[in-house]
C-alpha cells in the first residue's frame, strides 16, 4: 500500500522570503502522479501543481515549483515570494497511474506567513 | 464553468440519525470521490464513483454509502450517525483519463 509522510505539522516564513515544504512517500509502482494542494480557513481544496512521475523535468507554476527525486521518493514544495494570501494548510497527496484512482494524503503542514 | 458545488455546507445532526450529502461534480467529469476529514485523523478516502457505478471504496463500515446518477451527480449517506463522523466531508471530481481532482468547498457535519 502507498503512504505518504509530511513530517512538519508547521512552518513559518517571512512574507516575500521562500519556504519549502517536504513530502515523502513509499510506493512500489513506477507510474503515478503527486500533487501539492493548499487548504485555506474557507476549507476549499485547491490544487497547486502537479508532477508526473515519468517526466524528470520538475513542475513549476508561477511562484510554486517542486523538487521531484523519484528514487528517493521525495516530494517538496517550494514557495518562492511568500505571500500573506499563501497562509494555508498545505498537503501532499499521491494518486496510481492505473488501477485505483483516490488521493492518498500526507497529514498536511501548516503554513504561516509572518507580514 | 461551475465548479463542484456540494450542499449543504452545514449541518447538525443528533447521534442515531441519518444524513445525505449531495455533489455536483464539474461539467463533464464524470468521477467522482468522497473524503473524510475528521481532526486528528487526517483526510481518509470514503468512495468512488465513475460513470454511474461504485469503483471502490475506502475502510470504512457499510453505514456509509451513496449512489451516482446518470447526470453524475452524486450522494453520500451516512446511516446510524455516530459523534466520530462528525468532520469535514469533501467531494471531488475528475475526468477519469485526467488525474487532477478538483473540490468542492466541502459538508461540516457535527454529530451531537
Amino acid at each position: 500500500a502507498q503512504t505518504v509522510t509530511q513530517s512538519q505539522p508547521e512552518m513559518s516564513v517571512q512574507e516575500a522570503e521562500t519556504v519549502t515544504l517536504s513530502c515523502t512517500y513509499d510506493t512500489s509502482e513506477s507510474d503515478y502522479y503527486l500533487f501539492w494542494y493548499k487548504q485555506p480557513p474557507s476549507r476549499q481544496m485547491i490544487l497547486v501543481i502537479r508532477q508526473e512521475a515519468y517526466k524528470q523535468q520538475n513542475a513549476t507554476e508561477n511562484r510554486f515549483s517542486v523538487n521531484f527525486q523519484k528514487a528517493a521518493k521525495s516530494f517538496s514544495l517550494k514557495i518562492s515570494d511568500s505571500q500573506l494570501g499563501d497562509a494555508a494548510m498545505y498537503f501532499c497527496a499521491y494518486r496510481s497511474a492505473w488501477g485505483n484512482y483516490q488521493l492518498i494524503w500526507g497529514a498536511g503542514t501548516k503554513l504561516i506567513i509572518k507580514p | 464553468e461551475a465548479g463542484v458545488t456540494q450542499s449543504p455546507t452545514h449541518l447538525i445532526k443528533t447521534r442515531g440519525q441519518q444524513v445525505t450529502l449531495r455533489c455536483s461534480p464539474i461539467s463533464g467529469h464524470t468521477s467522482v470521490y468522497w473524503y473524510q476529514q475528521a481532526l486528528g485523523l487526517g483526510l481518509q478516502f470514503l468512495l468512488w464513483y465513475d460513470e454511474g457505478e461504485e469503483r471502490n471504496r475506502g475502510n470504512f463500515p457499510p453505514r456509509f454509502s451513496g449512489r451516482q446518477f446518470p447526470n453524475y451527480s452524486s450522494e453520500l449517506n451516512v446511516n446510524a450517525l455516530e459523534l466520530e463522523d462528525s468532520a469535514l466531508y469533501l467531494c471531488a471530481s475528475s475526468l477519469r483519463v485526467t488525474a487532477e481532482a478538483f473540490f468542492g468547498q466541502g459538508t461540516r457535519l457535527t454529530v451531537v
